[in-house]
């Protein structure tokens, strides 16, 4: 079983709707992903928070929103999606950085479907 | 510009033979190289890692190679299963926190 848990795992929403994706992890890691994954395409890095602060923003649309709150939550708040947002959103978490162990340990992902 | 590719979108192969499975990237410098296996609907999980300065690493029946003139990585499965059908990714990161993933192969172990 994944230690990292995503809540929730399907989400339907319209385009005018806003909504929010939860990630949690209590492996004590200082690094935590979101990448956003199509059908048969690889995960697409999204955002990176370092020690809870941003640390990679990967040119995301505004309507994409992430928070940290603590070093074990990390959220994605959706707002005005369009269609082509509907995909799998998986987070992961790391030890941090400077670590050289380099695996990541991945949720099992939001379904995402935007109407 | 920065590239990833893995060998085929697809790989069939019989059961009980080894499986061969190719990443190559082009422009990138990785500090090192890890495989994952997704499964459908499901986050990838991650097999193994190996550093710019290691040929070789093995794990059960599974063992990467990389060689960083070739600008390549080698993933075997031996005594391949069915249960060893997924998608395998290959995945890059160059200065510790940015990890790309190439396209991954589809792998299926025909009984």
């Amino acid at each position: 079983d994944t230690e990292v848990t995503q809540t929730p795992k399907h989400l339907v929403m319209g385009m005018t709707n806003k909504k929010s994706l939860k990630c949690e992890q209590h492996m004590g890691h200082r690094a935590m992903y979101w990448y956003k994954q199509k059908a048969k395409k690889p995960p697409e890095l999204m955002f990176v928070y370092s020690y809870e602060k941003l640390s990679i923003n990967e040119s995301v649309p505004s309507r994409f929103s992430p928070e940290c709150p603590n070093s074990s939550l990390l959220n994605l708040h959706l707002h005005a999606l369009q269609p082509e947002d509907s995909a799998l959103y998986l987070c992961a978490s790391r030890p941090g950085r400077g670590e050289n162990t380099g695996e990541l340990f991945f949720g099992e992902g939001s379904r995402l479907t935007v109407l | 510009s920065q590239k990833i590719e893995q060998n085929s979108e697809a790989l069939n192969i019989q059961e009980g033979k080894t499986a061969t499975l190719t990443c190559n990237y082009t422009n990138y410098s990785p500090a090192y190289l890890q495989w994952y296996r997704q499964d459908p609907g499901r986050g990838p999980v991650f097999l193994l890692l190996i550093r710019e300065n290691e040929k070789e690493k093995r794990k059960e029946r599974l063992k990467v190679t990389f060689d960083t003139t070739l600008k390549q990585s080698l993933f075997h499965i031996t005594a391949s299963q069915p249960a060893d059908s997924a998608t395998y990714l290959c995945a890059l990161t160059t200065y510790g926190q940015n990890f790309v993933f190439g396209p991954g192969t589809r792998l299926s172990v025909l009984p």
